[in-house]
This record gives C-alpha cells, structure tokens and sequence, in this order.
C-alpha cells in the first residue's frame, strides 16, 4: 500500500463546476498537509497547505482535512480549462521528508 | 515563497559525458532537494540535505551524487551520463513558515541523454 493515494484520473469537469480531489494517507502521525498543481512539462506550484481538521479556504480553492479518516481533499469551485493540470497531494510527518501521491489529472472542458 | 533557480532548463548530452545541473536558492532555506520525475509519472526524492555539509540518499537510488557547501547552492553531479537518466530533475528547498515547512520548487531541468 503506498503511503499517499490519490485516483489517477483524469477528471473531467465542465467549466464553473466544482471539482473535488481527494487524497488519503496511511500514516497516522502525519500532521501537514500541501496541494500542489503542476502543468504539463512545468514544477510543481504550492496552492493550498492544511494543518488542522476542518475547512481552508483560500479563493475559489477549500482545503478539507479529516484525520481520524486520513483523507484530504482540494475542491476548486467555478472551475475554469486553465485549471486543467495535475494535482499533486503532499504529506508531511514530522521531522521527516514529504511524500507526493501520484497526482490526479484534472481536464475543465469548455 | 522562495526563489529557486535552476540551470541549464534545458541539457541533450552524449552517454559517457560527465553533468552537473546547478540549483541555487536566494531565501537562505536549510533543506533542499532533488527529485526525478519522469513524464506523466510520479515525483521521486533522489537526494536531501537539511544544511551545510549535510546530503542523504532519497528514496529512489539514483547513480548521482549532491553537494552541500554553500546554504544557497545543492548541485547535483552525474559522473557518467547514461540513457536511462533521461528524465525531469526538479530541485525544492522548505522553509519554516506557519508552524510547519513549506517546499517549493524550481523551474526544473529536463535532461537528454543520446
């Protein structure tokens, strides 16, 4: 079982959709939680980080941690085709190292 | 957020070649690192350093090796450049920012190897 899973994809949305990206972790003791975005042949750009249970909102971008479920999730709200990248899910343990999931392709149709 | 540059973006290389690809960062951050990522697949951490003198193997094995004389500069060295090195390399560096490390990254230097 790898320590970060996320669906591959790709997920396809129509354009103003809310589109939502989920994540799921098996160490219990992570405690920081990041979303990176990462177009095609570009690095990856920090969007969002998490650290308590609850909601983060940061514009169209909410952020929603569950730790007694381990999961995570990203929803990007009044989605638009320039949102259309990978979206890597990034934990962190601490005092250890990050581990990225292996992305899920989103695709914003017009 | 951090300033990362990383050079050349851009290296086609013949087998046998010796490369160093550089990556500097402005923000005086301790921890660095160097991932592989090849297209469509998933990040790979090859090398870390938490500070001067300091590098670690990452979790992937990788053939290069990683200097860490300076805060600001994490090059990494490959000896004899082979096909099967063709790939993405990507350098981060974190920060200590809101209670836990934030990392970011560079533009990347995509790799060629004939």
């Amino acid at each position: 079982q790898k320590e970060v899973e996320q669906n591959s994809g790709p997920l396809s949305v129509p354009e103003g959709a809310i589109a939502s990206l989920n994540c799921t972790y098996s160490d219990r003791g992570s405690q920081s939680f990041f979303w990176y975005r990462q177009y095609s042949g570009k690095s990856p750009e920090l969007i969002m980080f998490i650290y308590s249970n609850g909601d983060k909102e940061d514009g169209r971008f909410t952020a929603q941690l569950n730790k007694a479920s381990q999961y995570v999730s990203l929803l990007i709200r009044d989605s638009q085709p320039s949102d259309s990248a990978t979206y890597l899910c990034a934990v962190r343990v601490y005092g250890q190292n990050f581990v990225f999931g292996p992305g899920t392709r989103l695709s914003v149709l017009p | 957020e951090a300033d990362i540059y990383q050079t050349p973006r851009y290296l086609v290389i013949g087998t046998g070649k010796k490369i160093t690809l550089e990556c500097s960062q402005t923000m005086g951050h301790d921890k660095m690192y160097w991932y592989q990522q090849d297209p469509g697949m998933e990040l790979h951490l090859i090398h870390y350093s938490y500070g001067v003198n300091s590098t670690e193997k990452g979790d992937l094995s990788s053939e290069s090796t990683v200097s860490r004389i300076r805060t600001e500069h994490f090059p990494l060295t490959l000896e004899s450049a082979r096909p099967s090195h063709t790939s993405q390399y990507l350098c981060a560096s974190s920060d200590l920012a809101g209670g836990d490390y934030e990392q970011y990254f560079g533009p990347g230097t995509r790799l060629t190897v004939t």
